[in-house]
């Protein structure tokens, strides 16, 4: 039973534009929720979280939206770069647990 | 500032061998450690998480084994390896009873043959 889901496997942006990629959950007992971006052949990068207690979070030109009723989160990249291009995880906790519970991921291609 | 090593960056070993991945970590005590499998066009995948020296939750059973026989290292082992091993092995660690952002290696490729 995937309990995070990323249903999009890829996405292709224009630079300069937003990208947003999407991540629905089924456990409501997720308090904190995380996004990872990876680049090929290296770890996965902590960009940034939120808890379960706010439904924004932002920091630069990344913001996390929470949408609990909907168990839906975002992440929104704004303006997208080259250098973004990247699979994006997102990653939940549910509390008590030393776990962390992934998506398979979205590619996000930016184009110059 | 904290750093996690792993060792080694690439292998290429062939069914039936052996296997030990090493994973340090540099900066913090007592952290809690995780090893995961990234196969080809897959999600990360959790095999062990280790709270504590000689504490270890295996997630899913399979062909390996992990230990922690210092604070802060972790082994990730193998006594016979299948092909399907093959994948990226990647060691994180968070701090422990925190909000469990988790840090990431650089991985190792395994790849079996």
């Amino acid at each position: 039973d995937q309990q995070v889901k990323q249903n999009s496997p890829s996405l292709s942006v224009q630079e300069g534009r937003i990208s947003i990629l999407n991540c629905d959950y089924t456990n409501s007992m997720f308090d904190y929720f995380l996004w990872y971006k990876k680049y090929p052949a290296e770890g996965p990068t902590f960009l940034i979280s939120i808890s379960s207690i706010k439904d924004k979070n932002e920091d630069g030109r990344f913001t996390v939206f929470l949408n609990k009723s909907a168990k839906h989160l975002s992440l929104h990249i704004v303006p997208s770069q080259p250098g973004d291009s990247a699979v994006y995880f997102c990653a939940a906790r549910q509390g008590g647990s030393e776990k962390l519970v992934f998506g398979k991921g979205t590619k996000l291609t930016v184009n110059p | 500032s904290q750093t996690i090593h792993q060792w080694p960056a690439t292998l290429v070993q062939p069914v039936g061998s052996p296997l030990s991945l090493e994973c340090t970590v540099e900066g913090t005590s007592n952290p809690n450690l995780y090893w995961y499998r990234q196969a080809a066009g897959r999600g990360l995948q959790l095999l062990f998480y280790s709270v504590g020296i000689g504490q270890i939750s295996s997630e899913v059973p399979q062909n390996l084994s992990a230990s922690r026989p210092q604070d802060r290292q972790f082994i990730l082992s193998s006594k016979k390896l299948l092909l399907s091993d093959s994948g990226f092995y990647l060691c994180a660690w968070s701090v422990r009873g925190g909000l469990d952002t988790q840090y990431f290696g650089p991985g190792t490729r395994l790849t079996v043959l």
